[in-house]
């Protein structure tokens, strides 16, 4: 069974760069073509950050595209999340997730890790 | 890209049916039939609960259904049980490789 499993400072202070982390375990990234980060803000809904394929291809939620970067590295069975200049707004729990079929991106979820921005 | 619209609350007895909307627009909902549907418990990661706005992964119950209409869709929760007393969102393929999320309901068991 395929895990995923976030993972990051839990603080960050505003106008830091912020990485985030998801381990996969029991299998192999390779097992599915997309994968994604998902955040939820405190008390409030879900919010699509972007995906990355295989072959390294991105695409960005609009709203965070200027800051956003995600990332994959093969060898180590990991993806990674890179958001610059954080600020409150971006406090959140931040998700992994993969695909289970085309189109349907947020089959499989991690845990999630909760970030706070704040000075 | 503005967030699908679900109303924030719903509520139903146990053993009755509740059905929860998901408004998009046509460049969303209304052109695609990627919606999805998740189940979020308190402090928990969400579930895919619907795909393909109709189509239960294996292991989900069957009295949850999706359906869509121009640009609405909808999950129908039938049988209501305590344990579905939690946040639904929904979720649509959006042009240009993007998807949106809609802004939950919470469904009560009365």
């Amino acid at each position: 069974q395929l895990q995923l499993q976030e993972s990051g400072p839990g603080l960050a202070k505003p106008s830091e760069t912020l990485s985030l982390t998801c381990a996969v375990s029991g299998g192999s990234v390779t097992i599915t073509n997309w994968w994604s980060w998902v955040r939820q803000s405190p008390g409030r809904g879900l919010e699509w950050i972007g995906e990355i394929h295989l072959d390294g291809r991105t695409n960005y939620n609009p709203s965070l595209q200027n800051r956003v970067i995600i990332s994959m590295d093969k060898s180590k069975n990991q993806l990674s999340l890179t958001l610059i200049s954080v600020a409150a707004a971006d406090t959140a729990v931040y998700y992994c997730t993969r695909e289970s079929g085309a189109f349907t991106p947020f089959g499989y979820w991690g845990q999630g890790t909760l970030v706070t921005v704040s000075s | 890209q503005s967030a699908l619209t679900q109303p924030p609350s719903a509520s139903g007895s146990p053993g009755q049916s509740v059905t929860i909307s998901c408004t998009g627009t046509s460049s969303d909902v209304g052109a695609y039939n990627y919606v999805s549907w998740f189940q979020q418990h308190p402090d928990k990661a969400p579930k895919l609960i619907i795909s393909d706005v109709n189509k239960r992964p294996s292991g989900v119950s069957d009295r949850f259904s999706g359906s869509k209409s121009g640009n609405t869709a909808s999950l129908t929760v039938s049988g209501l049980q305590a344990d579905d007393e939690a946040d639904y969102y929904c979720s649509s393929y959006a042009a240009s490789h993007s998807y949106v999320f809609g802004t939950g309901t919470k469904v009560t068991v009365l």
